[in-house]
């Protein structure tokens, strides 16, 4: 089963638009990080956030803002006044403990191409 | 400041060929990584380690190895290359196991 799922394969908007990203994840352990990265047409994997999950306040930074609500397993990342610049691949990852280790295993969801038309 | 750096950038590969994906970071992380990427499916741990000396399998390690001699560089080996290795291989490291993770720019190989 996945353990982050990304039900948006694609999304278009045109710029100036809002858009979210939906993530939904599935874990048992109660200490887990939530993460969002970008993938822009070029190919590299730039973080944009990590999240632990004692802190379920949300965050804003800029344009992007992110929602974390346990109640219902989501971490949502939400664009706002999308640019051209924006377009990407969008991953969210979740990191939890490792058959009892420290070591945190990311598990990334499939993703979602965002593309922002001018 | 280079970060994680990976060599070389694109490879073609015959099949039962070998090679070795190198990876280097100077950030100081004690802990590494090794993904890959197929089309559509995200990515995909390989190996890890999490420190010098210490390695350990991800979801996806038959047909590859793994050495860490030293904290900066952690490079994959591909042995006896088959059609499915053709992918996308990303390096990555992390200052502790849940902190986040940065990536070097990718190797796209093809086994043909």
């Amino acid at each position: 089963a996945q353990k982050v799922t990304q039900a948006q394969t694609e999304i278009s908007v045109v710029e100036k638009e809002d858009v979210t990203l939906d993530c939904v994840y599935e874990t048992r352990d109660t200490t887990y990080y939530l993460f969002w990265y970008k993938q822009p047409p070029s190919g590299e994997l730039v973080f944009l956030i990590r999240r632990n999950s004692f802190d379920e306040q949300n965050e804003i930074s800029g344009r992007y803002s992110w929602n974390f609500q346990k109640s219902t397993s989501s971490f949502n990342f939400t664009i706002t006044a999308s640019q051209v610049v924006d377009s990407a691949v969008y991953f969210c990852a979740l990191s939890e403990r490792d058959r009892g280790s420290t070591l945190g295993r990311l598990y990334f969801g499939r993703g979602t191409q965002l593309t922002v038309w001018p | 400041n280079a970060g994680v750096t990976q060599t070389p950038k694109f490879r073609i590969l015959k099949i039962g060929q070998s090679m070795t994906l190198q990876c280097t970071q100077d950030m100081n992380h004690n802990y590494m990584y090794w993904y890959r990427q197929d089309p559509g499916m995200g990515l995909k741990l390989i190996y890890y380690s999490v420190g010098a000396g210490i390695t350990d399998k991800g979801e996806v390690p038959n047909g590859y190895n793994v050495s860490r001699s030293t904290t900066e560089d952690f490079p994959l080996r591909l042995e006896l290359a088959a059609p499915s290795q053709t992918s996308v291989y990303f390096c990555a490291s992390s200052l502790r196991g849940e902190a986040e993770q940065y990536f070097g720019p990718g190797t796209r190989l093809t086994v043909t």
